[in-house]
């Protein structure tokens, strides 16, 4: 049973447009939800995260939009640049669960 | 400070064969996760080791094991490979003690294993 769901599998944007990623959980115990950025070769990195007491996280470009009625959150990245193509991860937390769930990543690609 | 490593980066065996993985965590780190990671699946929790015991298990058979030694390095086995084992195998750190959700998992290059 997959317990966080993510689309979509790939996306590819112009240079300069947004890009939005969604994921959907059914835990409702879950407390802490990262965003994690992958590049070739790399393994992932934290980019952003945020907690369900707040519908709106920014940090530069990225800013992360939570709705916590409906078990969903979704990672925007305003002004996309070809250096943000990557594999982006989104996972939660909490709820005596300690151990991140991922979702199943999505492979963006930007075009300059 | 230096980031968790792993190595080999790069493994080619054959099926049947066992094969054993090294992570080194950040320096101070206690809690060492390892992650299978492939294209259909993404990222699969294996087990995670804290002060040398196996704190949480993720849903993989007996065929992977782990452990980790005294100064927080860990070591992954996988014994009698299959094709399906071909994956990405990902180590992650984290100061966490506590076990708090809110722990960044800071993760290694990773291992490519490619079984033939």
């Amino acid at each position: 049973q997959q317990q966080v769901k993510q689309s979509p599998q790939s996306l590819i944007v112009q240079k300069g447009g947004i890009s939005i990623i969604n994921c959907a959980y059914e835990n409702t115990a879950f407390d802490y939800f990262p965003w994690y950025q992958q590049f070739p070769g790399k393994g992932p990195a934290l980019l952003i995260a945020i907690r369900p007491d707040v519908s709106e996280k920014k940090e530069g470009r990225f800013t992360i939009s939570f709705n916590k009625s409906a078990k969903q959150f979704s990672l925007h990245i305003m002004d996309s640049q070809p250096g943000d193509s990557a594999t982006y991860f989104c996972a939660a937390s909490g709820g005596g669960s300690y151990i991140p769930t991922f979702g199943r990543g999505t492979s963006l690609i930007v075009h300059p | 400070k230096a980031g968790v490593t792993q190595t080999p980066r790069y493994l080619i065996k054959t099926r049947g064969q066992q094969v054993t993985l090294s992570c080194s965590p950040i320096s101070g780190h206690r809690s060492v996760s390892w992650y299978q990671q492939t294209p259909g699946q993404g990222l699969q929790f294996l087990f995670e080791y804290f002060s040398e015991t196996q704190r949480n298990k993720g849903n993989f058979p007996g065929r992977f094991s782990g452990r980790q030694f005294s100064n927080s390095r860990s070591e992954m086995n996988v014994s009698t490979l299959e094709l399906g084992d071909s994956a990405l195998y990902l180590c992650a750190s984290s100061s966490s003690g506590g076990r708090i959700s809110t722990d960044t998992q800071y993760f290694g290059p990773g291992t490519r294993l490619t079984v033939l």
